[in-house]
């Protein structure tokens, strides 16, 4: 069946250093992608998304582009700071109905 | 303000008692979800509706129920029957797009067996 891998956490990093989260996926079709955040204690947010190929989401700073050759969505940016601290998930969304999560990247940056 | 809201935040509850956790939206959204997050795990899905008065099973759905008799309403009762239900438990909803459906969550319930 479909799934989502992400590189396993924590990331810890100093602020204004550079940050990848690797993602994959393994998918029958052509599936949307995303990236969620989530702060402690509470709820997903949608970050951003990519529904084709080759498409670029970004948003706040953090940029994935979605590559079909090596089934990837890494998320990067540029210069993290202290308040992106928090999980982020990767999913897939194939069928039109429930997203599938990777585990989660938990990521700390320090001052 | 449209938002999706989860009541209660924190809810305990002892061995062998049925618990039902509330999800409202005020999106308009079809579509509502159920996933469950425990440590480590990433995010399941225990159930899904995408119109009112039908759902469908999700990946871990035993021991669970849901009811949607109103669109904007989705609750999720834990039964006695589920072995370990001490998580994270997160409300989603969405228009129904295709695979290009964005999901937008709210802000959990977190349910502690004593």
């Amino acid at each position: 069946g479909d799934s989502v891998t992400q590189m396993e956490g924590p990331v810890t990093l100093s602020e204004e250093a550079f940050l990848t989260i690797n993602c994959t996926y393994t998918a029958t079709g052509y599936p949307s992608l995303f990236w969620y955040v989530q702060y402690p204690g509470e709820g997903l947010q949608l970050l951003l998304k990519a529904t084709k190929a080759d498409d670029k989401g970004s948003n706040k700073g953090f940029e994935a582009t979605y590559r079909k050759e090596t089934t990837s969505f890494h998320l990067e940016k540029g210069s993290v700071q202290v308040s992106d601290s928090a999980v982020y998930f990767c999913a897939l969304n194939q069928a039109g109905t429930a997203l599938i999560f990777g585990k989660g990247t938990t990521l700390s940056v320090s001052s | 303000d449209g938002g999706i809201t989860q009541s209660p935040k924190y809810l305990f509850r002892k061995e062998g008692q049925n618990v039902t956790l509330s999800c409202e939206q005020n999106l308009n959204h079809d579509a509502m979800y159920w996933y469950r997050q425990d440590p480590g795990q990433g995010l399941r899905l225990i159930y899904y509706s995408q119109i009112v008065n039908d759902f469908q099973k999700g990946d871990i759905a035993e021991g669970y129920s849901v009811s949607r008799e109103k669109k904007e309403s989705f609750p999720l009762t834990v039964t006695s029957a589920q072995k370990n239900p001490t998580a994270f438990y997160l409300c989603a909803s969405s228009f129904p797009s295709g695979r290009a459906d964005t999901q937008y969550f709210g802000p959990g319930t977190r349910l502690t067996v004593l």
